[in-house]
């Protein structure tokens, strides 16, 4: 039981570049959540699924598109990116019953250039 | 909208117990939890308290949850260089899975 898993660990960009992070999780969650975490500013969530085949935008979505694959996989795509997309981003899931607590990714950090 | 607050930093001495301070703003918020990040890593539950309850205890943590003035704080016992981390606090309402996350407070544990 692996948990919440993400590739790449670490990727660095050039400006205009495109890529996409991926996460899987392998405890049967039907929600997921990207976030990107920036010094002083906490977690910021830029999407999230309810459930296969549904996405909606969080707080900051611009510059990012997401992909539920299925239940298990959730891609976060930057088409171009930029130096402001320099972070560390998180993949979490939650089982959307009870106490709704997040299971959280290892992260990938992010620099462009 | 949502809003949580924490401080940035905190110093405790190795052995002392350690308190994390944490401020909401939403009146409607159903669970309250606490992540602990270990440099490089991602986030680690630690606790969650349901809004009714006004503390929670798990071996050395001791969740205190002051509704009236929306109040969370985190004490940690005996406190270890394990210790060392940045703990988030986080809130929830009920029939909205997304949580709103603090700036999280960096805890340095004096030897």
């Amino acid at each position: 039981n692996a948990g919440v898993t993400q590739t790449p660990k670490f990727q660095v960009l050039k400006t205009g570049q495109s890529m996409t992070l991926q996460c899987a999780q392998d405890m049967n969650h039907n929600s997921m959540y990207w976030y990107r975490q920036d010094p002083g500013m906490g977690l910021r969530l830029i999407y999230y699924s309810a459930s296969e085949g549904t996405t909606d935008k969080g707080e900051v979505p611009n510059g990012y598109n997401v992909s539920r694959l299925n239940k298990r996989e959730f891609s976060l795509r930057l088409e171009s990116a930029a130096p402001s997309q320099t972070s560390v981003y998180f993949c979490a899931s939650s089982a959307r019953t009870g106490s709704y607590e997040q299971y959280f990714g290892p992260g990938t950090r992010l620099t462009v250039t | 909208g949502e809003d949580v607050e924490q401080s940035l930093f905190l110093s405790v001495r190795e052995g002392d117990s350690s308190v994390i301070n944490c401020t909401y703003t939403d009146s409607s918020s159903t669970y309250l939890y606490w992540y602990k990040q270990e440099p490089g890593a991602g986030l680690q539950l630690l606790t969650y308290i349901f809004s009714n309850m006004d503390m929670k205890q798990d071996q050395r943590l001791t969740v205190l949850l002051n509704k009236k003035d929306k109040h969370l704080s985190l004490r940690i016992a005996d406190t270890q260089t394990g210790d060392s981390a940045i703990y988030f606090c986080a809130e929830s309402n009920f029939g909205n899975e997304k949580l709103t996350f603090g700036t999280g407070t960096r805890l340095t544990i004096i030897p």
